[in-house]
């Protein structure tokens, strides 16, 4: 168990629609990175935030939004979804800033599925 | 265009055998290079991870061989374990690039048979 809490865990639902993931970093942890795993892309780093800063963004969609909280947890917003947006979810949490130095710990997932 | 490349797709190999799965990129300001290992229903987690003025880093039965004029680099498993069957991901980062975060490989789906 790394430490790192995700919600739902399985989430299904409608072209269209907007849904909400929900991540829980690991105690102590300052960092939340988001990434997306489908079978075609691959896993893909999305965005990063820091003690509720976004700090790193990689191929997020603009239909895609997160944020972290003042008690550190973030979500990852999902919203006129695609068929296509149907993948894994994972959060990942580190303790600080460094993104080769701080060892990345990820949550189980979320797998979201798009009808 | 991939960033990191990553072969075979899928590899068997017999229990106590060798395991190599190698990665190769193409952008000289990578300078952190870590492998990932993912089981099925879980997060990818940490398993090893290099940097550029290291040819060789070793943790237990895992090694990693990095080649940087030939801008490869490779996960080596000794004695193979059926526990070792998972998926292995490289990824690479350029750490001084801001923005960027980890970039991955797709994947290796290792199968280690008893």
């Amino acid at each position: 168990d790394s430490g790192v809490t995700q919600t739902p865990k399985h989430l299904i639902t409608a072209t269209g629609q907007r849904v909400t993931l929900r991540c829980s970093p690991r105690s102590g942890d300052l960092s939340v990175y988001w990434y997306q795993q489908s079978l075609d892309q691959g896993l893909q780093f999305l965005i990063q935030y820091y003690n509720g800063e976004e700090r790193a963004k990689g191929n997020i969609l603009e239909r895609f939004s997160a944020q972290q909280f003042p008690d550190l947890h973030s979500e990852l917003n999902l919203s006129s979804l695609e068929l296509g947006d149907s993948a894994l979810y994972f959060c990942a949490s580190s303790v600080g800033l460094d993104r080769s130095t701080d060892t990345q710990y990820f949550g189980p997932g979320t797998r979201l599925t798009v009808l | 265009q991939q960033q990191v490349k990553q072969s075979p797709q899928s590899l068997i190999v017999q229990k106590g055998g060798i395991s190599i799965i190698n990665c190769a990129y193409e952008n000289t300001a990578f300078d952190y290079f870590p492998w990932y290992q993912q089981f099925p229903g879980k997060g990818p987690a940490l398993l090893i991870a290099i940097r550029p003025d290291v040819s060789e880093k070793k943790e237990g039965r895992f090694t990693i061989s990095f080649n940087k004029s030939a801008k490869q680099f490779s996960l080596h498993i000794m004695d193979s374990q059926p526990g070792d069957s998972a998926t292995y991901f490289c990824a690479v980062l350029n750490s001084g690039g801001g923005a960027d975060g980890l970039t991955f490989g797709k994947g290796t789906h290792l199968i280690i048979q008893p």
